[in-house]
């Protein structure tokens, strides 16, 4: 069975003070890690999809990486707007399934 | 920007009624899912669809959830008869392998 795991649970940060978000992973074969962000009231957005280890992508003050056993979400130097829950999901291969399981979040609040 | 639509935004009713929640997927995506957020479990799937096929719905209790996608604009997720414990916000996402998921803002279900 697909198993996300993502900690910290809750993180709180001063404005400028840079963090790592983890997203470890179990799956039968990895074919893609997605990272989302949700604000309250609202869906998941899409950031960000790695495929293999070594992959990196950012956005803005973001950067997510990705290895055979985990993905880190970097927040760099954040701003308030940046407070929100971050979701990690993993697409595993096996009976062409494209549904995603998706960790439990990670609930970051920057502080002004 | 394209958007998922989900209707009702909010729902309360009462144990045993009948609930059908709706999506309009984005035009021009291939894959619909149904997922449930609750406090708990977080994003569970329920279904999705492929070109309007159900592939998968082992996510969903049979015996009373059904998902349907009557055509390429419409897709139902209905529960009959609702229990207290399916309250929870019912989320439609549509989209592609390469591109990620899109998700609508929710339908936020309370059965009393």
């Amino acid at each position: 069975e697909d198993q996300v795991t993502q900690s910290p649970e809750a993180l709180r940060l001063q404005e400028g003070e840079s963090s790592s978000l983890n997203c470890s992973y179990t799956v039968s074969g990895l074919r893609g890690l997605f990272w989302y962000r949700q604000d309250p009231g609202k869906g998941p957005e899409f950031l960000f999809t790695l495929y293999s280890a070594g992959e990196e992508k950012e956005k803005e003050r973001l950067k997510a990486t990705l290895t055979k056993k985990e993905s880190f979400l970097h927040i760099t130097a954040p701003k308030p707007e940046d407070s929100a829950t971050y979701l990690c999901a993993v697409r595993a291969s096996g009976g062409g399934a494209d549904g995603l399981t998706f960790g439990k979040g990670t609930h970051l609040i920057i502080q002004p | 920007d394209a958007r998922v639509t989900q209707t009702p935004r909010h729902k309360v009713t009462e144990m045993g009624q009948e609930v059908t929640m709706r999506c309009q997927p984005i035009l021009g995506h291939n894959t619909v899912f149904w997922y449930r957020q609750t406090m708990m479990q977080g994003l569970e799937l329920l279904a999705y669809f492929r070109n309007r096929a159900p592939l998968d719905d082992s996510g969903m209790p049979k015996d009373r959830f059904s998902a349907e996608m009557p055509d390429a604009t419409l897709a139902t997720l209905k529960i009959q008869p609702s229990e207290p414990r399916d309250s929870a916000v019912y989320f439609c996402a549509s989209g592609s392998r390469e591109y990620g998921y899109t998700f609508g803002s929710g339908t936020r279900l309370t059965v009393v």
